[in-house]
């Protein structure tokens, strides 16, 4: 069963906008969470990853908004580009399975010009 | 893609026919992962290795198995390829585990025929 529920399947944004990705999970015990992006041909890149312990994290204009009581993050792409158009996943990982990740399906983003 | 090579990079198979994959990394990384990425199911989780001959199951490994007899190789074999074993297969490694900075390879187009 998906660990980690992604919405939505696909999202397109013009250029400039900000593509929101959202995930939620159930395990509590989950305590760090990435989230990759993936170009057609290309295996998964992190991008952003948070822990429990902050809300938010920022890295350029890439925002992971966290909320662990609704056990519920997000992904805000700001000043959105066509370069930006990917596949995104978001992830979770626990300590006790050799911290692999469990990932959300996926969100295919398209920026248009 | 952080001295992760994987091989072969498109294979054909028929049904029935054992297969293996090949991951190599130059890192020395400790914790190497198989996933297959299928459309609608985002990446799931095979196998892992934690060590030299020190592999567990992921979520979806009936059909499959691992082998990491040196910290730079770690095989996927599929006993008895099936038609729904068709999928794209990624090697990611990490250093410290946790499921932190997980670095994927360029992955392994599988179809069976």
């Amino acid at each position: 069963q998906q660990q980690v529920k992604q919405s939505p399947q696909s999202l397109i944004v013009q250029k400039g906008g900000i593509p929101i990705i959202n995930c939620a999970y159930e395990n509590t015990a989950f305590d760090y969470f990435p989230w990759y992006q993936q170009f057609p041909g290309k295996g998964p890149a992190l991008l952003i990853a948070i822990r429990p312990d902050v809300s938010e994290k920022k890295e350029g204009r890439f925002t992971i908004s966290f909320n662990k009581s609704a056990k519920q993050f997000s992904l805000h792409i700001m000043d959105s580009q066509p370069g930006d158009s990917a596949t995104y996943f978001c992830a979770a990982s626990i300590p006790n399975s050799g911290y692999a990740l469990n990932f959300g399906k996926g969100t295919s983003l398209l920026v248009t010009p | 893609d952080a001295g992760i090579t994987q091989s072969p990079r498109h294979k054909v198979t028929e049904t029935g026919t054992p297969v293996t994959l090949r991951c190599h990394q130059t890192e020395n990384h400790r914790y190497m992962y198989w996933y297959r990425q299928d459309p609608g199911h985002g990446l799931r989780l095979i196998h892992y290795s934690y060590g030299v001959k020190d592999t567990d199951k992921g979520e979806v490994s009936d059909g499959y198995s691992v082998s990491r007899s040196k910290t730079e190789d770690f095989l996927l074999t599929l006993e008895s390829a099936t038609s729904s074993q068709t999928s794209v297969y990624f090697c990611a490694i990490s250093e410290r585990g946790r499921g932190e900075k997980l670095f994927f390879g360029s992955g392994t187009q599988l179809s069976v025929l």
